[in-house]
């Protein structure tokens, strides 16, 4: 069946580090990819999307490119900030509008000032 | 411009007792809504799904039912809790994009 595997957290990172959070998806088909972040307490934000391959989604300075060749979805940061601490998940969509969400097991980014 | 809400934010009940959480979204008509658990320190798990009333979903067989009464309104129920059930509850929306919409979500934690 169609699966979602995200790097293993914790993740603790210094201000201002690079970060990189890995991501892949089983490749049957052509999902939809989402980046998700749940800050503590909270329930989950949309971070970015990406609907089709090669596509980049970007937001608060976080990047990912759907890559169909490695069936890859990866989360960069160029320099992460203390308030980026948080989980984030990796998700896959098939099935258009319709489609579930399947979600990985999430990664725990803890920065450090 | 659409709102997801659920209550109660924290529950603490017994084994063995009822449970009723509410998920209402505002906004928006015809939604697909979910329910999802996420115990501590795991991913998400996917409960219930349901697009339309009366038409529920179960991704996971266990002692936890929904409902969905009203075109935006979603119930989470039990008729009696064990304590595996503790964890963070996040009921979700989407309505014809690519996108889920979360709520802010309710801690449960069975005693």
């Amino acid at each position: 069946g169609n699966s979602v595997t995200q790097m293993e957290g914790p993740v603790t990172l210094s201000e201002e580090a690079f970060l990189t959070i890995n991501c892949t998806y089983t490749a049957t088909g052509y999902p939809s990819l989402f980046w998700y972040v749940q800050y503590p307490g909270e329930g989950l934000q949309l971070l970015l999307k990406a609907t089709k391959a090669d596509d980049k989604g970007s937001n608060k300075g976080f990047e990912a490119t759907y890559r169909k060749e490695t069936t890859s979805f990866h989360l960069e940061k160029g320099s992460v900030q203390v308030s980026d601490s948080a989980v984030y998940f990796c998700a896959s969509r098939y099935g258009g509008s319709q489609g579930n969400l399947i979600f990985g097991k999430g990664t725990k980014l803890s920065v450090k000032p | 411009s659409q709102t997801i809400h659920q209550w109660p934010a924290t529950l603490v009940q017994p084994v063995g007792s009822p449970l009723s959480l509410e998920c209402t979204v505002e906004g928006t008509s015809n939604p697909n809504l979910y329910w999802y658990r996420q115990a501590a320190g795991r991913g998400l798990q996917l409960l219930f799904y349901s697009v339309g009333i009366g038409q529920i979903s179960s991704e996971v067989p266990q002692n936890l039912s929904a409902s969905r009464p009203q075109d935006r309104q979603f119930i989470l129920s039990s008729k009696k809790l064990l304590l595996s059930d503790s964890g963070f509850y996040l009921c979700a929306w989407t309505s014809g994009t690519y996108e889920q919409y979360f709520g802010p979500g309710t801690r449960l934690t069975v005693t």
